[in-house]
C-alpha cells in the first residue's frame, strides 16, 4: 500500500512564477491536509479538503494560494506569483473518512520550493 | 492556537531518559506526536484521545491529563535513532492540528 506521494520533491520557480504542488492521499483516504514548514519552524496548517470541497482554508494566506481535491486525481496547492517569503516545505497529510476526529494523519515527504 | 512544547532542546546520552512536554489553552480531544528528522517527512508516533485511548506504533509512551490539556511524551533508553525534533499537535474537534514549535532530541553514544 503505497503512502503518502507528493511530486515534485524540489521546485525551484523565479519570483512573479506559479508553483503547483501535487499530493496523492493513500489508497482509501479522502481527507487531505496541507502544512508548511518554514526553515527551523514547526509545521503551520493550511487547508484540510475532502474530495471536491474544501472543509477549513483558515490557514491560506488571504491572497495567490488556493488548493483543490477533485473528484478524480491528485490533490493540488497552487501558489501564484510566487515571492521568497513562499520557500518553504509544503507537506500534505492524508487520513482515511471515518468521520471522526483523532484519526492519524499520514504525512507525505513533502515539496521543498525554492523562489529565487 | 498552537500548543507550547518545553523544552526547546534536550542531549542525552543513548540509554537516558527524557521527558517533553506539551500544552494547550484550549480545550482538547486529542493529541498527536510526531518525530521529524532532518529533510524528512515528519513520523507518527502516537495519538492520545480523550478518554484514554491511545493509539501507537512504537515503543515511546505518552499521557495526556485532559484537566490540565497537557500531554508528556517519555522517551525511555533512548537509542541513537530517538534523534530528531518531536513535534506535537492538538486537535479540538475539528480535524485539523496545531503544530508545535518543536523539541530537538540529540542522543549521543
Amino acid at each position: 500500500n503505497a503512502g503518502v506521494m507528493q511530486n515534485p520533491r524540489h521546485l525551484v520557480r523565479r519570483r512573479g512564477q506559479e508553483a503547483r504542488l501535487r499530493c496523492s492521499p493513500m489508497k482509501g483516504h479522502s481527507h487531505v491536509y496541507w502544512y508548511r514548514q518554514l526553515p527551523e519552524e514547526g509545521l503551520k496548517f493550511m487547508v484540510y479538503l475532502q474530495k471536491e470541497n474544501i472543509i477549513d482554508e483558515s490557514g491560506m494566506p488571504k491572497e495567490r494560494f488556493s488548493a483543490e481535491f477533485p473528484k478524480e486525481g491528485p490533490s493540488i496547492l497552487r501558489i501564484q506569483q510566487v515571492v521568497r517569503g513562499d520557500s518553504a516545505a509544503y507537506f500534505c497529510a492524508s487520513s482515511p473518512p471515518t468521520g471522526q476526529g483523532g484519526d492519524e494523519q499520514f504525512f507525505g515527504p513533502g515539496t521543498r520550493l525554492t523562489v529565487l | 492556537q498552537q500548543p507550547v512544547q518545553s523544552p526547546q532542546a534536550v542531549i542525552l546520552r543513548e540509554g537516558e531518559d527524557a521527558v517533553i512536554n506539551c500544552s494547550s489553552s484550549k480545550a482538547l480531544y486529542s493529541v498527536h506526536w510526531y518525530r521529524q528528522k532532518h529533510g524528512e517527512a515528519p513520523v507518527f508516533l502516537m495519538i492520545l484521545l480523550k478518554g484514554g485511548e491511545q493509539k501507537g506504533h512504537e515503543k515511546i509512551s505518552a499521557s495526556f491529563n485532559e484537566k490540565k490539556q497537557q500531554s508528556s511524551l517519555y522517551l525511555t533508553a533512548s537509542q541513537l535513532s530517538y534523534s530528531g525534533t518531536y513535534f506535537c499537535g492538538t486537535e479540538k474537534t475539528d480535524y485539523k492540528l496545531s503544530f508545535g514549535a518543536g523539541t530537538t532530541v540529540t542522543v549521543r553514544a
